[in-house]
């Protein structure tokens, strides 16, 4: 079955403490990328990447690291998290203009 | 990318049609439609897509005007499990992959 996985589902986590939320694809596909929804403002892209070792900036990349080591996983790193990356976030993998989301990690910053 | 304008929310009764608008009157040539929606903060859900002529898939039907301004998703019996945020998005060929531009969208409220 053609899936992305993140982990963990939801966190919760002190200012400053460095976390990494995991994403992963069966899919093969080289876009991936990442959002977080906040009430009021919608879903907006953080990092994206076109393939293996190549990604870049989306709109509201602050705050935020990501690597792409390997074709099937793309991480979200937050070096030193604040309370205002509290949000939802997901990942997404894409084809031909098709994407595929994750379940979501509702991250809560203390 | 165009900008897309899409009522904030609707109503539907259960196995009835749901037809959602979106306007676009910015959209270029080679722009495509597409629709996603949102269950409740679960990740957004593929729907479908069109450049022109109109599409339909297992889950809807979509309708592009012919000057393409403007669309209608349709869900054709609409139940309970298809209460969700809409979003119409307009954005460039399929061959280019990008990111998405997601407005606020419809909330589609389907009633028993």
């Amino acid at each position: 079955e053609a899936q992305v996985t993140q982990n963990p589902r939801y966190l919760i986590t002190v200012t400053g403490k460095k976390l990494t939320v995991t994403c992963s694809q069966n899919m093969n596909h080289e876009y991936m990328s990442w959002y977080r929804q906040d009430p009021g403002l919608g879903l907006r892209q953080i990092y994206y990447s076109m393939n293996v070792e190549v990604t870049d900036k989306g709109d509201v990349p602050e705050g935020y690291k990501v690597s792409r080591k390997e074709k099937r996983n793309f991480p979200l790193i937050l070096e030193s998290p604040s309370p205002n990356q509290t949000s939802l976030y997901f990942c997404a993998s894409s084809l031909r203009g098709e994407a595929f989301f994750g379940q979501g990690t509702r991250l809560t910053v203390v | 990318d165009a900008k897309t304008t899409q009522p904030t929310s609707m109503d539907c009764a259960e196995g009835r049609a749901a037809n959602l608008p979106c306007n676009h009157s910015t959209i270029s040539g080679n722009e495509y439609v597409y629709w996603y929606r949102q269950i409740h903060s679960q990740g957004p859900q593929y729907i479908i897509h069109g450049l022109k002529n109109n599409e339909t898939n297992e889950m809807a039907s979509l309708i592009i005007t012919e000057d393409r301004k403007s669309s209608t998703l349709i869900l054709p019996h609409a139940t309970l499990r298809d209460t969700a945020v809409y979003y119409c998005i307009v954005r460039p060929p399929p061959s280019n992959t990008g990111k998405l531009i997601f407005g606020q969208g419809t909330t589609l409220q389907v009633k028993p």
